[in-house]
């Protein structure tokens, strides 16, 4: 079985400063990984994933995570944060395709605040 | 391109009442899903079709939901009698199954709000 943990449902850092949200899986084959961003009263919007390859993946609006496998961390970053960066983030796991198919299994999310 | 789509927006019933939600998933899209998210929850599968057939319902409380995708287009899934517990979000999502070992990204629809009274 797959899960995902993320550390802090909520994080508030002040505008400029560096975004860190945790995210921790468990998979007992080698995963698939995403982050999502979803705003309020709207669904789910791919970030960025790690599929193979290299392990620091850049995604949008300037985010990027690394694929650490000795910790079983994808943790998301951004060097300034920005307002719009307001909203809650959720990483997901999910297997390889010939793994199986591709569910996707969701932490339980991290609300960013952007502090003024 | 136009997004998937999720009708109704809100719906607000009371308990033991029955309910139906609507996903039009992008064109050509082969692969829909429903998620239930409750609040401070990630979203959570409910089921999984490809074209018309289900790959995975396992999470899905059959005593009380159904869903179908009778065309292999658009889908509904249905909640009768619902429950306070079933308050909570319903995601569609669809994917293109390009029948590869690539990864077929999930693309949200907004989401319909459910509140059980």
């Amino acid at each position: 079985a797959q899960s995902v943990t993320q550390l802090g449902s909520h994080v508030s850092v002040s505008e400029g400063a560096l975004v860190l949200l945790r995210c921790n899986y468990s998979s007992s084959v080698p995963p698939y990984l995403f982050w999502y961003v979803q705003y309020p009263n709207q669904g789910l919007q791919l970030l960025l994933k790690y599929t193979t390859g290299a392990t620091l993946v850049k995604g949008i609006n300037g985010f990027e995570a690394e694929f650490k496998k000795s910790e079983t961390s994808f943790h998301l970053t951004k060097p300034s944060a920005h307002m719009s960066d307001a909203a809650e983030y959720f990483c997901a796991v999910s297997k390889r395709p010939h793994f199986g198919n591709e569910k996707l299994t969701f932490g339980t999310g991290t609300r960013l605040t952007i502090i003024p | 391109e136009a997004g998937v789509a999720q009708s109704p927006r809100y719906k607000i019933i009371e308990k033991r009442q029955s309910v139906a939600f609507w996903c039009n998933p992008i064109s050509g899209h082969a692969t829909l899903y429903w998620y239930q998210q409750i609040l401070g929850q990630g979203p959570k599968l409910l089921i999984q079709f490809q074209n018309n057939g289900v790959v995975d319902d396992s999470q899905l409380p059959k005593d009380r939901f159904s869903a179908e995708r009778l065309k292999g287009v658009d889908s509904t899934l249905k909640i009768q009698p619902a429950k306070l517990e079933d308050s909570a979000v319903y995601l569609c999502a669809s994917s293109l199954d390009t029948g590869t070992s690539k990864h077929n990204e999930q693309f949200f629809g907004p989401g319909t709000r459910l509140t059980v009274l």
